[in-house]
Order: C-alpha cells, then structure tokens, then sequence
C-alpha cells in the first residue's frame, strides 16, 4: 500500500504571498490531519478533515485553512505568508484506528 | 498551551544500554498515547502506543508505560542501538479524537 504522499516537498515563497499544499492519504483513510513542525515547538495541530468536513482545529490564525476532497486528498493553504511561517508542514492519515501516519513533510521557507 | 510536554530536548546513551524518554500531559481527558520516531527529512513514524486503560503495552525493544495519577508516561528502549538515533515525539489525544496533541520531541543520540 502506498504511503502518504505531500506536494511539493520543498517550497520558498516572500512575505505577502499564499501558499497551497497537497496531501494524498493512504488508500481507505479518510481522516486527514495537518501539522506545523517548527524547532523546538514539537509537532502543533492545524486541522484534521473527516469526509470532506472539518472536524477539529487547533490555535491558528485564519490565514491557515484547508479542504479535503471527495477522494480523501486534502490541501492547506496559508494566505499573507509571515517568516514565522517558515516549517515543516506534515499531514496524516489515519483509519478508523487513532493511529496516524505520516507524509515526508512539505518544508516551506517565507523570505 | 502546552498539554504534552517532553522536558528533555535530548539525551545520549551507550549502545546496549537502556534509553528512558519521559512525557508529561496536563489533560486528564486524553485517552490515548502515543510514540513517535522521526529521522531527518522524514515524517514520524508510528512506534507504539498505550490506551488509558493499561499502563504497560511492551513491542519487542520498546516498552510504553503510563502512570495516570502522575499524568507521566515514559518509553524503554532496551536494549538501545545506534539506529534508535532519531527524534522521539510523545503524542496523546482523547477518546474518538484525532486532535492529537505532541510533544517537542527528545533527540535520541546511542553511541557505539
């Protein structure tokens, strides 16, 4: 089975701009989570998308959001990009279970 | 607000030796528990896990125990090995909840 798969997986992007990432989950999952991963602030919640509904979201401002499609795939996207921006992003996908799995990461540089 | 917390941003240990990774939680709803290891350039990777009601789950090497009253739990790698090198990221979230909370995440360094 084919793992979760996030585009692109490098990014660099100026202050002001927007920015749009994609995450295909594993075949069969329909919940997906994003994850901002910055040095020394461990792994912080997005949002996670259940059947092309939002179900949770974590502390972030409205510049981040994100959708998921009937076919599980999902996107982020972050309007007005700050240089505190600049991260990790990581998406996952889980069953039923509360298991989730990984992408590589999209690494987002904001000059 | 920080409601995992991982205290030690790194620890070394001998190759052999036992690895002892501490978590703390201040959410006594979370009802679920999780480790995660990470190398470079790579997203977490499931370990193992722990459910509320237990408070020792073991897999192979790796052994997850959970102290509910101590809102603590800990992961033991025994014995450790040079390849358990990585970033080791504790996760707890709450029943039927994908709001998984993490932790900053241990660097793990085992010397040959």
């Amino acid at each position: 089975k084919a793992g979760v798969t996030q585009t692109p997986r490098y990014l660099i992007k100026t202050r002001g701009q927007q920015v749009t990432l994609s995450c295909s989950p594993i075949s069969g999952h329909r919940s997906v989570s994003w994850y901002q991963q910055t040095p020394g602030q461990g792994l912080q919640f997005l949002f996670e998308y259940f059947s092309e509904t939002q179900r949770n979201k974590g502390n972030f401002p409205g510049r981040f959001s994100g959708r998921q499609f009937s076919n599980s795939r999902s996107e982020m996207n972050v309007s007005t990009l700050e240089l505190g921006d600049s991260a990790l992003y990581l998406c996952a996908s889980s069953p039923p279970s509360q298991t989730q799995y990984f992408g590589p990461g999209t690494r987002l540089l904001v000059l | 607000d920080q409601q995992v917390k991982q205290n030690s941003p790194s620890l070394s240990v001998q190759e052999g030796r036992i690895s002892i990774l501490n978590c703390d939680y201040t959410n006594s709803m979370f009802d679920y528990f999780l480790w995660y290891k990470k190398y470079p350039a790579e997203g977490p990777t499931f370990l193992i896990s722990i459910s509320s009601i237990k408070d020792k789950n073991e897999d192979g090497r790796f052994t997850v125990f959970l102290n509910k009253s101590a809102k603590h739990l800990s992961l033991h790698i025994v014995p450790s090995q040079p390849g358990d090198s990585a970033v080791y990221f504790c996760a707890a979230s709450g029943r039927n909840n994908n709001d998984m909370r993490f932790g900053a995440g241990t660097r793990l360094t085992v010397k040959p």
